[in-house]
C-alpha cells in the first residue's frame, strides 16, 4: 500500500511569502495530482504530472520519480491561496491521497 | 459548462434505508471514481470506473455497490446504510491517456449523515 506523507500539515503565512509545501510517498508511481481543497469544501484539480515540472500562474508543482517525492510551490501568496493542499501519487486508476496541509495566508 | 453533477447534496437517512448518490459527467470522460472525506483521514477511494461496465474496489469498498451502465453516470449505492458511513462524499471524473488519469474533475459533493 502507498504511505502518503505531506508536510508540514498546516501552515501560516503572511502575504507575498513563498510557500512550499512537500509530498512523499512509497511506493513507485507513474504520475501525481495536485489538489486544493477551498474552505467551503470544494476540490479543484491544481496538476496532474509525471516528470519534472509545470507552472501554472504563481503555482509551481515539481516531482521527482526516483526519490519518491514532489513539491508544490506558491510565489508571492496571497490570502485568497487559503486552503488545503492535498498530493495524490498514483496516475493509474488507483490513488492514495495525503492528508493534507491546511495553509492560511493573512494580509 | 463541462462540470460533474452529484445529487442529493445533502442527505440525513436512518440506518438500513437504502440509498443512491448519483453523479453524473457532460464531459465525455472514461475514468470516474468515488471517495469519502473523513476528518483525520483525508480522502479514500470507495470505487472506481476505467469505462462502462469496467468497475474495481478502491481502498473502503465493504458497505458500497456501483455500477457503470452508461459512460456519463455512476451511481452510488448504500444497500443498508450504517452510522459509519456518515460522510463527505466525491465524485470525479477523468479523461485517460496511457493508462494515466489526467485532470480531475470534482463534483460539489454530498453529506450524508446515517442516523
Amino acid at each position: 500500500k502507498n504511505e502518503v506523507e505531506q508536510s508540514p500539515q498546516n501552515l501560516t503565512a503572511q502575504e507575498g511569502e513563498f510557500i512550499t509545501i512537500n509530498c512523499s510517498y512509497s511506493v513507485g508511481i507513474s504520475a501525481l495530482h495536485w489538489l486544493q481543497q477551498h474552505p467551503g469544501g470544494g476540490i479543484v484539480s491544481l496538476f496532474m504530472l509525471s516528470s519534472g515540472k509545470k507552472k501554472h500562474g504563481r503555482l509551481i508543482a515539481t516531482i521527482n520519480i526516483q526519490e519518491k517525492h514532489s513539491s508544490l510551490h506558491i510565489t508571492a501568496s496571497h490570502p485568497r491561496d487559503s486552503a488545503v493542499y492535498i498530493c495524490a501519487p498514483g496516475g493509474s486508476e488507483k490513488l492514495v491521497f495525503g492528508k493534507g496541509t491546511k495553509l492560511t495566508v493573512n494580509p | 459548462e463541462a462540470q460533474v453533477t452529484q445529487n442529493p447534496r445533502y442527505l440525513i437517512t436512518v440506518t438500513g434505508k437504502k440509498l443512491t448518490v448519483t453523479c453524473s459527467q457532460n464531459m465525455n470522460h472514461e475514468y470516474m471514481s468515488w471517495y469519502r472525506q473523513d476528518p483525520g483521514l483525508g480522502l479514500r477511494q470507495i470505487y472506481y470506473s476505467m469505462n462502462v461496465e469496467v468497475t474495481d474496489k478502491g481502498d473502503v469498498p465493504e458497505g458500497y455497490k456501483v455500477s457503470r451502465k452508461e459512460k456519463r453516470n455512476f451511481p452510488l449505492i448504500l444497500e443498508s446504510p450504517s452510522p459509519n458511513q456518515t460522510s463527505l462524499y466525491f465524485c470525479a471524473s477523468s479523461l485517460l491517456a496511457g493508462g494515466l488519469t489526467g485532470e480531475l474533475f470534482f463534483g460539489e459533493g454530498s453529506r450524508l449523515t446515517v442516523l
